[in-house]
């Protein structure tokens, strides 16, 4: 099976910076996805990462490490928008994905 | 053009009675998850559907929970005798699901369908 853990909750300042991280244990990694739901809506593609290191795209940037079981979303510049939950997943060589829970980010004027 | 579409998007019934939720993925997408999210909560996974192989199940919380899938199109899940705690937004996914990357196991979701069961 997979474990893909996150911290619940999150506060941080507009204009700042904010790392959410994310670990997991699984079988046949195929790659790791960050999406982004905003309340009352549904999940939106943000990232993606099969290879170690970090993708950068405009103010967020996504880093992984597969021998640690490892990665983390940043988000820089932060906005009132950007309020939202952000959600790991995992997929595998089979095609699945597999959810962690989601970190709730509020961002604070 | 069109994305994953969800009906009815809003239910609401009574203990103890049946619902359906319908599910059309985008054209050609093999891969259909089905998810369930209460309030305030993550998504907890119900059921996957890739292509022909055998439905991965292992989501279903009980026995009153069943879903079906037409081939690569539309899917219905089933809740029989709905209890107050089915309440919840229900989410469908779809994806190319082929293990290729990116570009074919993007989720992509449908609006949900949200279950009030009085």
């Amino acid at each position: 099976g997979q474990n893909i853990d996150q911290p619940t909750e999150m506060t941080a300042t507009e204009g700042a910076i904010v790392q959410i991280n994310c670990t997991y244990q699984t079988s046949g990694f195929n790659g790791l996805f960050w999406y982004q739901q905003h309340a009352g809506e549904a999940p939106t593609f943000l990232s993606y990462n099969v290879l170690d290191g970090l993708e950068e795209k405009g103010r967020f940037s996504s880093f992984l490490s597969r021998s640690k079981g490892y990665s983390y979303l940043l988000l820089k510049e932060l906005q009132m928008k950007d309020s939202a939950s952000y959600l790991c997943a995992v997929c595998t060589n089979a095609g699945k994905s597999t959810f962690g829970d989601g970190t709730t980010l509020t961002v604070k004027p | 053009g069109a994305g994953v579409s969800q009906s009815p998007s809003n239910k609401v019934t009574e203990k103890g009675k049946d619902v359906e939720l319908r599910c059309d993925p985008i054209s050609g997408h093999t891969a259909l998850y089905w998810y369930r999210q209460r309030l305030g909560q993550g998504l907890e996974f119900l059921i996957y559907f890739q292509g022909n192989s055998a439905p991965d199940k292992s989501g279903l919380p009980s026995d009153r929970f069943s879903a079906e899938r037409t081939g690569e199109s539309v899917s219905t899940l089933t809740i029989q005798r709905t209890q107050q705690e089915d309440s919840a937004v229900y989410l469908c996914a779809s994806s190319l699901g082929i293990g290729g990357g990116a570009s074919t196991d993007t989720q992509y979701f449908g609006p949900g369908t949200r279950l009030t069961v009085l």
